[in-house]
């Protein structure tokens, strides 16, 4: 069972230097996030995509920018990394809006990111 | 706007020892609630959500939480912990003023279990 399936697991990177963050789900899911996760700060959503072809910012959309490819992927660009953005970064998707009884968030299992 | 409080950092339990973990939300009407699970070096797993109806819910790998409207609580238990549920977890709420599908995290709970 594939779920969600984030690449790349680990990286460092320059500060300046860009990448993305890959993610792609096999549940045919309509919604799919991006989190970061901090020491003590739980998750913070940084995009979302409602459906193919739309997306829209989260609480902390500052340097990042994202791309819904075809309703399975779902990428993070960072296009000049910070310091600030060392996290782990998280990918999710749920069938459609959080909230209608029986949608839930289903999570990859994290990129962990390190800017030097 | 909605918050969420898991107020202990970190609590350690003995195995077989039974568990309680709290969150408290807040929020005026009635919450879409969550249990999230984080094994070290891992995603997220769900454990259980309330969104409606029975206050007591049962999930995955026998925990249960039970929603208290009058307590604005939905505190985690588990009648007999096992070295396997040494994690990390995170009580969630669904965020109706801000962004499609924003779970409101709490900043999670360290769970270690004494042998």
């Amino acid at each position: 069972n594939a779920g969600v399936t984030q690449t790349p697991k680990f990286q460092v990177l320059k500060t300046g230097q860009s990448m993305t963050l890959q993610c792609a789900q096999d549940m045919n899911h309509n919604s799919m996030y991006w989190y970061r996760q901090d020491p003590g700060m739980g998750l913070r959503l940084i995009y979302y995509s409602a459906s193919e072809g739309t997306t829209d910012k989260g609480e902390v959309p500052n340097g990042y920018n994202v791309s819904r490819l075809n309703k399975r992927e779902f990428s993070l660009r960072l296009e000049s990394a910070a310091p600030s953005q060392t996290s782990v970064y998280f990918c999710a998707s749920s069938q459609g809006y959080v909230g209608t009884s029986g949608n839930t968030i289903y999570f990859g299992e994290g990129s962990w990111l390190t800017v030097v | 706007a909605q918050s969420v409080t898991q107020p202990d950092i970190h609590i350690t339990v003995s195995e077989g020892a039974s568990l309680e973990l709290r969150c408290n939300y807040s929020y005026g009407a009635t919450p879409y609630l969550f249990w999230y699970v984080q094994s070290p070096g891992q995603g997220l797993q769900l454990l259980l959500k309330y969104f409606s109806g029975d206050t007591l819910v049962q999930g995955i790998k026998g925990f249960e939480a039970e929603f208290k409207r009058s307590q604005s609580s939905f505190n985690l238990r588990k009648p007999s912990v096992h070295w396997s549920d040494a994690a990390e977890y995170f009580c969630a709420v669904m965020n109706y003023g801000g962004s499609q599908g924003n779970l409101i995290f709490g900043k999670g709970t360290k769970l270690s279990v004494k042998p």
